[in-house]
């Protein structure tokens, strides 16, 4: 079946430092999501892209779904102590969706 | 800006007993999923209604049913549970039209002992 490569698998930065995490696929999507999920709730979606090649941003987060539609990536920039979660990414066609396993995201006091 | 209900947020069942897991979404969307999250293992999709009055079948529907009571309320039920059923589950909705992105509850932690 098809699946969602997502990496890293979790993340332990520094506050303040850059993150990039992506996802890959060997199929093709009509749309990326981004999602957040917090301790003890439910995803929340971060960013949606409709068009490859698409860059979009949400403040201090950039995603971007890739020209080949298999892939898409997430940056968070300048990262603070409330970026601490787990982050999803999610393939979509018509009406079914597959997400990543997540990348669990540390910051180091 | 409720969005996405769940109930109850948490349960724990012995083996064998029956459960109903409720959702509720009052964002008028077309469309309303039932996953679960373990460890490691991402979301999977237990079933789905893309209207009310259908149902069909995600990745994972073994063991587990479901009804679209209406367009709002899409319930999950656990017959005779197993300890495999463990989980985190999540209901999600979202509008209709294609590639529309999905919406989440906050979950209901159950544990089958």
């Amino acid at each position: 079946g098809q699946q969602l490569n997502q990496s890293p698998q979790s993340m332990f930065i520094q506050e303040g430092e850059d993150v990039s995490m992506n996802c890959t696929s060997s199929s093709i999507f009509n749309t990326w999501l981004w999602y957040k999920q917090d301790p003890g709730e439910g995803p929340v979606l971060l960013i949606a892209l409709y068009k490859a090649g698409e860059l979009t941003s949400n403040g201090r987060l950039t995603a971007q779904f890739g020209i080949t539609r298999k892939d898409s990536f997430l940056n968070i920039s300048a990262s603070i102590p409330s970026d601490v979660g787990i982050y999803f990414c999610a393939g979509q066609w018509d009406d079914k969706i597959i997400f990543g396993k997540g990348t669990r995201l540390h910051i180091l006091p | 800006n409720a969005g996405v209900t769940q109930t109850p947020k948490f349960q724990v069942l012995k083996t064998g007993q029956s459960m109903t897991l409720q959702c509720a979404q009052d964002m008028n969307h077309n469309s309303m999923y039932w996953y679960r999250q373990d460890p490691g293992m991402g979301l999977r999709l237990i079933y789905y209604s893309a209207s009310e009055g259908t149902t069909d079948k995600g990745e994972v529907p073994n063991g587990y049913n479901v009804s679209r009571l209406n367009k709002r309320e899409f319930s999950l039920r656990l017959e005779s549970a197993a300890p495999s059923q463990t989980s985190v589950y999540f209901c999600a909705s979202s509008s209709r039209g294609r590639n529309q992105p999905q919406h989440f509850g906050d979950g209901t932690r159950l544990s089958i002992l």
